[in-house]
């Protein structure tokens, strides 16, 4: 069965230096998404992609964060400078028509701590 | 703007029993689709079940089912014969019918006991 694939499945890193998150997306689908868990909380959205642009961002990504499809199959999240509040779960969504009627499939996720 | 509301931080239940998991929402839209997603200890999300907020007929998964009220916005899970698998986090979640974002509600901690 296909799935996305999200890499690393977890990541340490200090307080201002750069992240990327990767994910491989399901190789037939052309909407992209990536949405945040803080440990205990709701899962928010960040941002959709469609056709190599963003489609719809949250408050929440601001200009720390870029999203990013250089080959055709990877998509990746790139965070410039972590704070320590970008600690979270990370996944990666992604679906065939991005219609409500079509299933977004996550990927198992990055957990992020910045210390 | 659309919000999920779920009031139920935690719930336990006996295996075997039934249990209820609430979810309320607000929306202007007419059209739109609802989810319930489990959230097992892995943190990998699960679709359990979708509604199709214009299908009056509540939708069931095998030990799954939904009650949909679309007047009162109410989304309920009810989880049936409950296995200890079930333990996890459960999120209930909108899309509009034309697509865009999930939103999700604050999610239920389930544990189910032995």
């Amino acid at each position: 069965e296909p799935e996305v694939t999200q890499t690393p499945s977890h990541q340490v890193t200090q307080m201002g230096q750069e992240v990327i998150l990767r994910c491989v997306p399901i190789s037939n689908h052309l909407y992209f998404y990536w949405y945040r868990q803080i440990l205990g909380q709701k899962v928010e959205f960040l941002v959709s992609f469609y056709n190599n642009e963003i489609s719809e961002k949250s408050e929440i990504f601001d200009d720390q964060f870029s999203v990013e499809r250089p080959d055709g199959s990877n998509f990746t999240l790139k965070i410039r400078s972590t704070k320590l509040e970008d600690s979270a779960m990370y996944f990666c969504a992604s679906s065939d028509s991005g219609q409500g009627r079509t299933e977004a499939f996550f990927g198992q996720g990055t957990r992020l701590t910045v210390v | 703007a659309q919000t999920v509301t779920q009031s139920q931080p935690e719930m336990s239940v006996q295996e075997a029993e039934t249990v209820t998991l609430s979810c309320t929402y607000d929306t202007s839209e007419n059209n739109y689709y609802l989810f319930w997603y489990k959230q097992p200890p892995s943190r990998q999300m699960i679709l359990v079940i979708r509604q199709e907020a214009y299908k009056q007929q509540n939708a069931t998964e095998n030990r799954f089912s939904v009650n949909f009220q679309k007047a009162a916005k109410s989304f309920s899970l009810k989880i049936s014969d409950s296995q200890l698998g079930d333990t996890a986090m459960y999120f209930c979640a909108f899309i509009p019918r034309q697509g865009g974002k999930l939103i999700f509600g604050q999610g239920t901690e389930l544990s189910v006991k032995p």
